[in-house]
């Protein structure tokens, strides 16, 4: 199974504040890496898909870059909305797997 | 809209099995590839499981540590898929997901999730 680990656990900041999350993957997996927001108590939600496209409807504060096994999340200028939980997940192949999590409060 | 809601007991007795279903609206569930249709779980306070997923066509794949214990099926004819998780411990306590997802482009689109807890 490709292992997934994600930087830092926790992270505080605020509003206005540039962020930036990573994730690394335990073995290559091209581009096929995804980013999720999970607001406390709300189910997760898809933010990018392949690295560094933007699922629609997402600002376009977010933003993801990388490939092979180093990725990042940024988000340019934090707002009240955004301190969440945020995972990373590897689409390269079954199983599938997520980090532990970034919390942004 | 797709829309997806979970439904299941809310509580299972350790060494039972855990039933979970799936509804599917605003799509169809027989969307062939690359869609496929996955469940996550999440115990309370902690990160996300991906426990597995399945094609239209049946094929599955499922989560290492729980492939001896988890079948998740298909069933057009309700728009519906569904997990079944056996010999339960407090453990498996978790909200439980739903979600759609589509090669190499994650989880797309998630249901609200379920609480199911296991205990006596």
């Amino acid at each position: 199974d490709i292992q997934m680990t994600q930087s830092p656990s926790s992270v505080s900041a605020s509003v206005g504040d540039r962020v930036t999350i990573t994730c690394r993957a335990s073995r290559d997996i091209s581009v096929w890496l995804a980013w999720y927001q999970q607001p406390p108590g709300k189910a997760p939600r898809l933010l990018i898909y392949s690295a560094s496209s933007l699922e629609t409807g997402v600002p376009s504060r977010f933003s993801g870059n990388g490939s092979g096994t180093d990725f990042t999340l940024t988000i340019s200028s934090l707002q009240a909305d955004d301190f969440a939980t945020y995972y990373c997940q590897q689409a390269h192949s079954f199983p599938l797997t997520f980090g532990a999590g970034t919390k942004l409060e | 809209q797709l829309q997806l809601q979970e439904s299941g007991p809310g509580l299972v007795k350790p060494s039972e099995t855990l039933s979970l279903t799936c509804t599917v609206s605003g799509a169809s569930i027989s969307a062939s590839s690359p869609y496929y249709w996955g469940c996550i779980r999440q115990p309370p306070g902690k990160g996300l499981e991906w426990i597995g997923s399945v094609y239209y066509s049946g094929s599955t794949h499922y989560n290492t540590s729980l492939k001896s214990r988890v079948t998740i099926s298909v069933d057009t004819s309700k728009n519906q898929f569904s997990l079944s998780l056996r010999s339960v411990t407090a453990s498996d306590t978790a909200v439980y997901y739903c979600a759609r997802g589509a090669a190499a482009s994650g989880l797309i689109s998630w249901g609200p999730g379920a609480l199911v807890t296991v205990s006596s």
